[in-house]
């Protein structure tokens, strides 16, 4: 199993501002993945985050919006870019079992957006 | 991606009932996953079932896969408050997890 440290657990922001959420595993892992649940609704992955190389991104979400850092095996960063109310929502990293077989989560960061 | 549809989408029954949620999809799955989330938490696996026709069995948990591989579904044998959640199907595509649209359970006590 994976034990994820996710920070900060919740936020409140203007309208215009950023903030980077970050995401600490306990192991090494290949593939980080970052998933976005808006209110009362179910996950939709952003993006994956795989180190040593550029984000993949999902239809519909763009690096300049979510910019993504993954500088080790064991970390990385999303960052919500000039916030509008839209992007109220909850946040949440994951990370793939050994192999690939199953997603263990962080608590998520819980964003609104003023 | 494929679209991974849930029923019902809202559920809300006494302490005791049984009930069964549903995942279908137009397309074959490889393999599908059930997760529940509690408030405030991320998603946690459940199970995973790979073979068409497979069921298992988690305490009062009974997961289903369809004979096609294209549907599943969980049945809860006598329901408690500690089962509140939302339910989600899961599959793995290449490297990545798509989700369902989710059933919101809320068991009264």
């Amino acid at each position: 199993s994976a034990v994820i440290s996710q920070k900060p657990s919740r936020d409140i922001c203007q309208r215009g501002t950023s903030l980077t959420i970050q995401c600490q595993v306990d192991s090494q892992v290949t593939m980080m993945f970052w998933y976005r649940q808006q209110p009362g609704q179910s996950l939709t992955l952003i993006a994956t985050a795989n180190q040593g190389s550029e984000a993949t991104y999902e239809s519909g979400f763009v690096i300049d919006k979510f910019p993504i850092s993954r500088p080790n095996l064991t970390f990385s960063t999303l960052t919500v870019s000039n916030m509008s109310p839209e992007d109220s929502s909850i946040y949440l990293c994951s990370v793939g079992g050994v192999a690939n077989e199953k997603l263990f989560f962080g608590s998520g960061t819980q964003l609104s957006v003023l | 991606t494929q679209l991974l549809e849930q029923s019902p989408q809202f559920l809300s029954i006494q302490e005791g009932e049984n009930l069964t949620v549903y995942c279908n999809s137009s397309s074959v799955f490889s393999s599908l996953q059930w997760y529940r989330q509690e408030p405030g938490e991320g998603p946690v696996l459940l199970v995973t079932v790979v073979t068409g026709g497979e069921v298992k069995k988690l305490k009062r948990l009974t997961f289903q896969f369809g004979d096609a591989r294209k549907d599943s579904s969980l049945h809860i044998t006598a329901a408690q408050p500690g089962d509140t959640g939302l339910y989600l199907c899961a599959e793995l595509t290449g490297n990545q997890f798509y989700f369902g649209t989710g059933t919101s359970l809320t068991v009264i006590p």
